[in-house]
């Protein structure tokens, strides 16, 4: 599976949209982008995934680069509760793949008041 | 629907004691389920995977073993904890093939 790189850490305020970036510049075509969070003591929590076209769901949306090189997840209105640790993950799909997950050191997203 | 259960949620264990830690899932069969393992201020680390019974790939070298008794359940082990060992361990399955739902946890501190 492809490596991905994030920022270590991100501020957001409070109502803002936070704009969460990922490179996955090795990307292969059978390859998906997930994101997961992990709030403090809990364990993480899938957000959305997607191959090629943007995708929306009721928590976030992810913006993928034509060239499938890199992604943004949105959090259109941040709260406080949205202060987690945010991972960018790249898959396979194919049927031998046992759906195991790497996770890198993630995005610290601060939402401010 | 599907749910992931683990248990116990914390764990206080002596040095040199054993393991066993427990995760099941409802609602679903014949799941990929995993364990992973985070350490005090660090990401998460693959431990074991299984894609059915009996059936366990370990990731890593280390003092734990896993085992699958039965379709939807998923145990931890070890026979002698070392002060290495303290950590978060997650337990996740697999829904659809697409997408990794973790358990709530245990913490595990080993004194």
């Amino acid at each position: 599976d492809a490596k991905t790189t994030q920022p270590p850490s991100m501020d957001c305020a409070e109502g803002r949209a936070a704009n969460l970036p990922c490179n996955h510049s090795t990307i292969s075509g059978n390859e998906y982008v997930y994101w997961y969070r992990q709030i403090h003591s809990q364990g993480p929590q899938y957000i959305i995934h997607g191959l090629k076209n943007n995708e929306t769901n009721e928590m976030a949306s992810l913006i993928i680069t034509e060239d499938r090189k890199s992604s943004t997840l949105i959090l259109p209105h941040a709260t406080l509760r949205d202060t987690a640790v945010y991972y960018c993950i790249v898959r396979s799909l194919w049927s031998g793949n046992t759906g195991k997950l790497i996770f890198g050191q993630g995005t610290t997203l601060q939402v401010k008041p | 629907s599907q749910t992931i259960h683990q248990w116990p949620a914390t764990l206080v264990q002596p040095v040199g004691s054993p393991l066993s830690l427990e995760c099941t899932v409802e609602g679903t069969s014949n799941p990929n389920l995993y364990w992973y393992r985070q350490a005090a201020g660090r990401g998460l680390q693959l431990l074991f995977y299984s894609v059915g019974i009996g059936q366990i790939s370990s990731e890593v070298p280390q003092n734990l073993s896993a085992s699958r008794p039965q379709d939807r359940q998923f145990i931890l082990s070890s026979k002698k904890l070392l002060l290495s060992d303290s950590g978060f361990y997650l337990c996740a399955w697999l829904r659809g093939g697409e997408t990794q739902y973790f358990g709530p946890g245990t913490r595990l501190l080993v004194l």
